[in-house]
């Protein structure tokens, strides 16, 4: 059982650069989420989507954007990187109603120089 | 918007020793989860309280939610290194999206 499957496990870039972060799931889930993990910081959403063809903004969603491309795909992207992104992003899922448990992949190691 | 504040921050016992973790709540908690993380992974879903007074097991693990008290515990009965990691309890805002505690990393020594 896959789950929820992030790509790329790490990744470096350079100021002003741009990537995508990419994410799938096979659980058939209605909601989708990208999240960053700081140290002291906890886990702090960036944007989040309730449904296909939805997406809302989450605690700290400026400098990036997403795209739901359907029920199983959400990416993340950055524009012009800056190493204050530098984080570790975790995309999750669940099937969105309350009392749904999230599903998380396995992060993504971004450093930006 | 809602708080959870984790207690304690981290924590280090011996292999065999019983331990607790705290999470509170600034509001009421109308259901909470908790999860574990190990170092360079996902967090892994471990158990969601919905009741006060709601207790949950699994294996030497076993969470109890206090409405009360807006807090839940964690508690790990003959703890092992497998245990290790970083616990981390969350819980659904009334805007449906999930807030989360700090962590508490747990670290057993053989």
């Amino acid at each position: 059982n896959a789950g929820v499957t992030q790509t790329p496990k790490f990744q470096v870039l350079k100021t002003g650069q741009s990537m995508t972060l990419q994410c799938a799931q096979d659980m058939n889930h209605n909601s989708m989420y990208w999240y960053r993990q700081d140290p002291g910081m906890g886990l702090r959403l960036i944007y989040y989507s309730a449904s296909e063809g939805t997406t809302d903004k989450g605690e700290v969603p400026n400098g990036y954007n997403v795209s739901r491309l359907n029920k199983r795909e959400f990416s993340l992207r950055l524009e012009s990187a800056a190493p204050s992104q530098t984080s570790v992003y975790f995309c999750a899922s669940s099937a969105g109603q309350i009392n749904s448990p999230l599903h998380f992949g396995n992060g993504t190691r971004l450093t930006v120089t | 918007s809602q708080e959870l504040e984790q207690s304690p921050q981290s924590l280090i016992v011996q292999e065999g020793k019983n331990l607790t973790i705290n999470c509170t709540s600034s509001k009421t908690l109308y259901g909470l989860y908790w999860y574990k993380q190990k170092y360079g992974e996902g967090l892994i879903f471990l158990m969601m309280l919905q009741k006060g007074g709601e207790e949950k097991s699994h294996e030497k693990i076993t969470a109890k939610l206090d409405e009360k008290k807006q807090q839940s515990s964690l508690h790990i009965t003959a703890s092992q290194p497998s245990h290790a990691g970083i616990y981390l309890c969350g819980a659904d805002t009334n805007a449906g999206k999930s807030t989360f505690g700090d962590g508490t990393t747990l670290t057993v020594k053989p």
